[in-house]
Parts: structure tokens; sequence; C-alpha cells
């Protein structure tokens, strides 16, 4: 069965800090994985995604992610954060196994940001 | 585009009364999901249908029933409300399977 683990469920960092977000996840094939973002009263957004290829992946608002298969890793980063990026974090894990993409998502990692 | 909308945004039923979480996405999607987000427990998936005419149960689908009734529109019922199902509803909808989930704003529903 697929799994996500985010082990840190919150974290605050000083706004313009560097941040990472950790990811680990199991899966028995080739996995999908996506980050999400979720603001207070809202639905997910995707920052996002790798299905393939290059390992690094580039998202919106600044994140990049990084892909490592060895680790079983797909941790989430930002060079600075800002003040607007607190909100809470979701990794996700997906794939072709089985009928329809049933995504298994982590429970999350709440970010706060100290001005 | 709307993209993915949900109604209600709130609801408080009583214990036993029934209801129905309407979803609707306008961007041709085959896929479509319902989740619900518990504190501490993630988004965790109740039902899903991967095309029209389709439906399979999720990883908590005891409680509910859905309907894929075209193929923009995909429902959850709540047959008699439990406290238990006191949530956070969303719909997700995607392309195809493995694609990525457009999410919807959610409903938050209680049950008293």
């Amino acid at each position: 069965a697929q799994s996500v683990t985010q082990p840190d469920i919150h974290i605050t960092v000083s706004e313009g800090a560097s941040l990472e977000l950790r990811c680990n996840y199991s899966y028995g094939a080739t996995p999908y994985l996506f980050w999400y973002v979720q603001s207070p009263g809202q639905g997910l957004q995707l920052l996002l995604k790798y299905f393939s290829g290059d390992t690094l992946v580039q998202g919106i608002k600044g994140f990049e992610a990084e892909f490592k298969r060895s680790q079983s890793s797909f941790n989430l980063r930002k060079p600075s954060v800002h003040w607007s990026d607190a909100a809470e974090y979701f990794c996700a894990v997906g794939g072709l196994t089985g009928g329809g993409n049933k995504l298994t998502f982590g429970t999350g990692t709440q970010l706060k940001v100290e001005l | 585009n709307a993209g993915v909308t949900q109604t209600p945004k709130f609801q408080v039923l009583k214990t036993g009364q029934s209801m129905t979480l309407q979803c609707a996405q306008d961007m041709n999607h085959n896929s479509m999901y319902w989740y619900r987000q518990d504190p501490g427990m993630g988004l965790r998936l109740i039902y899903y249908s991967a095309s029209e005419g389709t439906t399979d149960k999720g990883e908590v689908p005891n409680g509910y029933n859905v309907s894929r009734l075209n193929k923009r529109e995909f429902s959850l019922r709540l047959e008699s409300a439990a406290p238990s199902q006191t949530s956070v509803y969303f719909c997700a909808s995607s392309e195809q399977a493995a694609d990525t989930q457009y999410f919807g704003p959610g409903t938050r529903l209680t049950v008293l």
C-alpha cells in the first residue's frame, strides 16, 4: 500500500530564511509525487509535481522539490520565505497502479512565518 | 472557467438526517474524487470515479454513497449522518487517471 510521511507537524521560520519541508513516501512502482498548499479556509492548490525526468522540479511561488529515489523522499524547498507562505503544506503520492489516480496524502506540515 | 465548484459551503445537520453534497467541474475532466479532511489526518479518499459511469470505494467509504450524474457532476450522499462525519469535504477532478487533481473550495459539515 502507498503511504506518505511528513514528519514535521509544525515548522516556524523567520521571513527571509530558507525552508525545507520533508516528505517520505512508500510506493511499489515509479511514483507520481505532488506538493499542495492550503491557506486557511481554502481548498488545496498545486505547488509542483514530479512524474518523470529531471529529479529537481520547479513550482509556483518560488518553490522547488527534489525527488530522491534512493531515500524515498520528495522534500520541498524555498530559498527565502515570505510572510504570505504561511499555510499548511501537503505531500501526496500516486501512480498508475490500480484503477484511477488514488492519491495518498500526508498529514500535513503547518508553516508559521515570523516577521 | 470556475474550475471545481461545491455546494453548500457550510451545513449543520442533526444526527440521522440525510443530505447530498454537490460537486461540478467545467474542465471536461474524466476523473472525480471525494475526500474528507480532519485535523491531523490529512485528506482521506472517500470515493472516486475514474470515468463517467464508474465509481469505486476509497479509504473511508462507510456511511457514504456517490453518484456520477454525468461527466461534470459527482455528488456525495450521507444517508444517516453521524457526529463522526463532522469534517471538511473536498471534491477534486483530474483529466485522466494519474493526472494532477484540482480541488474545490470545500464544504464544512457539522453533525450534532
